[in-house]
């Protein structure tokens, strides 16, 4: 299985700071990495997909890069509602696999 | 728009088999690249992919529980259904279906979970 390892697990920013969320593939995932948003209690909503393209309907400030087995999220300007918990998963190969969790909080 | 909805029982006894059913509209099974994932997350932990169907039939399941998985489509009635035998509580989860297609293969659009709690 491809393991998917992020960092930090968890941190906390002020509004409008610019946050960055990584995610490290144990093997080389060309660009078939996704980043999901969950909040509490809620399903996961899908953020990026291929690495770097925005899904539909999601605020430009999140954006993504990376290719191979380094990837990161960026939240350009941390908004309130930005609260939640963050997933990166591989869909290069199954098992789908996806990393713990970064869970933001706002200060 | 694309809708998915977890149905199934939210208590299992230990040994038991689970079948979970994944009610959606929106989309075909029929079309081609489209597919149903099933991802679950045990409370206060990660997420977790469990299996997925194609249109084509095409199966794929989590290696580690591929022995008490079973998943399956109804096209005429827009269904998924994943069965998982022999039960244990550390199964006890919140279980999601998502769309996917192989354009991608991400989840795009998921069903609101159900929580399914394994207990005597």
């Amino acid at each position: 299985d491809i393991q998917m390892t992020q960092s930090p697990s968890s941190l906390s920013a002020s509004v409008g700071d610019r946050v960055t969320i990584t995610c490290r593939a144990s093997q080389s995932i060309n660009n078939y990495l996704n980043w999901y948003q969950q909040k509490s209690g809620k399903a996961p909503k899908l953020l990026l997909y291929v690495a770097s393209t925005l899904q539909s309907g999601v605020p430009s400030r999140f954006s993504g890069s990376g290719f191979g087995t380094d990837f990161t999220l960026t939240i350009s300007s941390l908004q309130p509602e930005d609260s939640a918990t963050y997933y990166c998963q591989q869909s290069y190969s199954t098992p789908y696999t996806f990393g713990q969790g970064t869970n933001l909080e706002i200060k | 728009q694309i809708t998915l909805k977890e149905s199934g029982p939210t208590l299992v006894k230990p040994t038991q088999t689970l079948t979970l059913t994944c009610t959606f509209s929106g989309f075909s099974l029929r079309s081609t690249g489209v597919g149903v994932g099933w991802i679950r997350q045990p409370p206060g932990k990660a997420l977790e992919w469990l299996a997925l169907i194609y249109w084509d039939d095409d199966k794929r399941y989590r290696p580690s529980l591929k022995s008490r998985l079973t998943i399956i489509k109804d096209t005429s009635n827009n269904q998924v259904v994943l069965t998982m035998t022999n039960m244990d509580p550390v199964d006890t989860a919140t279980y999601y279906c998502a769309h996917t297609h192989t354009g991608g293969y991400y989840f795009d659009y998921w069903g609101q979970g159900t929580l399914v709690t394994v207990s005597s």
